[in-house]
């Protein structure tokens, strides 16, 4: 059954920067986009960018334009999500999910990956 | 940016009732682009329904989803145990792809 699997959860200080992996399994991984969706502490969702692992064409949340880069390696059915200049309120929840090709909902998500902020 | 607003907040019923989650968008999601979610807590969220009225595979058909353009409902026909969850839309007509704040079904 198709998995996704993210790295391990992470401290960081503000103004640093962080790099999650979400490792894709039981399905081709150039077939589907991966999208980022984050949830701080008690709060809801927030969509974050999409990535193309076919073409490497991204979109990105306009309030994250700047800081947030999305790569991939099909070598390894890897997707990666960059936060830079982390502030105390990026400390959250971040997932990975497979983006269905029929539009941008999502079909499968990651476990999630702590990120915490704090001096 | 598509706001969407979920109603009620808070929803208490008892197993084996009947649920109906709102969903409110701030202008209209064509062709119907709108998904529902379920969390647990601790968990990932766990597609339910897309295409506003679509089951996801292996969801049961207590779950129902309908509507269009600005308003949109998820059912749940008799709940069971494992039901009880925060519940969200989402909006992928246009870019944010932006989630309503959630609606908490809880155990009266």
């Amino acid at each position: 059954q198709v998995q996704l699997v993210q790295s391990g959860a992470e401290v960081r200080k503000p103004g640093a920067s962080v790099k999650v992996s979400c490792k894709a399994s039981d399905y081709t991984f150039s077939s589907y986009g991966i999208s980022w969706v984050r949830q701080a502490p008690g709060q809801g969702l927030e969509w974050m960018g999409w990535i193309s692992p076919y073409n490497g064409n991204t979109k990105y949340a306009q309030k994250l334009q700047g800081r947030v880069t999305m790569t991939t390696d099909t070598s390894t059915s890897t997707a990666y999500m960059e936060l830079r200049s982390l502030r105390s309120d990026d400390t959250a929840v971040y997932f990975c999910a497979r983006t269905s090709f029929l539009g941008y909902y999502f079909e499968y998500w990651g476990q999630g990956t702590l990120v915490s902020v704090s001096s | 940016e598509i706001v969407l607003t979920q109603s009620p907040g808070t929803l208490s019923l008892s197993a084996g009732e009947r649920a109906t989650l709102s969903c409110r968008a701030s202008e209209s999601v064509s062709s119907s682009f709108l998904a529902w979610y379920q969390q647990k807590p601790g968990q990932a969220p766990r597609l339910l329904v897309y295409g506003a009225s679509s089951r996801a595979p292996a969801i049961p058909d207590r779950f129902s989803g309908s509507g269009s353009g600005t308003d949109f409902t998820l059912t749940i026909s008799r709940l069971e145990p494992e039901d009880f969850a925060v519940y969200y839309c989402q909006q992928y007509v246009s870019s944010p792809y932006t989630f309503g704040q959630g609606t908490k079904l809880e155990i009266k």
